[in-house]
């Protein structure tokens, strides 16, 4: 099956610094990857498209200059949340898209939970 | 806009069977999907629809499309305290090329 895999899987840190989260396709390769974040007890918020080799796109209201994306290979992604502050934290979740002939499905990491001190 | 909504809660016994909900707006949707989320974790594919089908059966799930409704069903037969998980449907539209998902329906199985 499709794996994606997400490290770390948790992080704690200061306010003010930085963290980068990474997003892997292990046994396929993705030219677009997404990045979710999901408050407690809510659903996931999509917060922006991730396309190998080009700008991420945005959804309304994410700050692309805090929430950096780089998609520099058919199998990596990177989230870096610049100068985090406390209502950073959530839980963030990457899914890669598979394409096939019979589908074109979207398999998620395991997410990695951001607590800002 | 695409909203999709989804009972909060359900509570079954185990051995019954759970069905779950799911109502979305977007009639160019082309793909809907149920994913499991247990807790503190992310979310597992459990199955999905093309929109032009209106029924699909994998093992011990049976997903029903109402497209006319826009209406979603997700059936778990003989449901099982593992089956204990928050689920999540979602709906795909090649326009906007993203999934939009439900607000998640907590499945509780008690004994």
């Amino acid at each position: 099956g499709a794996v994606v895999s997400q490290h770390p899987s948790w992080v704690i840190c200061k306010s003010g610094t930085s963290v980068k989260i990474e997003c892997r396709s292990l046994d396929f390769q993705a030219t677009t990857m997404f990045w979710y974040r999901q408050f407690p007890k809510q659903s996931l918020m999509l917060m922006a498209t991730s396309n190998e080799g080009s700008k991420a796109t945005y959804e309304q209201g994410v700050e692309k200059d805090k929430f950096l994306i780089n998609h520099a290979s058919l199998t990596l992604s990177t989230l870096t949340v610049t100068s985090a502050h406390p209502e950073d934290s959530s839980f963030y979740i990457c899914s890669a898209n598979r394409i096939s002939e019979s589908s074109d499905t979207q398999y998620f990491g395991p997410g990695t939970r951001l607590t800002v001190l | 806009g695409e909203d999709v909504e989804q009972s909060l809660f359900l509570s079954v016994r185990e051995g019954d069977s759970s069905v779950i909900n799911c109502t979305y707006t977007d009639s160019s949707s082309t793909y809907l999907y149920w994913y499991k989320q247990e807790p503190g974790a992310g979310l597992q594919l459990l199955t999905y629809i093309f929109s032009n089908m209106d029924m699909k059966q994998d093992q011990r799930l049976t997903v029903l499309l109402n497209k006319k409704d826009k209406h979603l069903s997700l059936r778990i037969a003989d449901t099982q305290t593992g089956d204990s998980a928050i689920y999540f449907c979602a709906e795909y539209t090649g326009t906007a090329s993203k999934l939009t998902f439900g607000t998640g329906t907590r499945l509780q199985v008690t004994l």
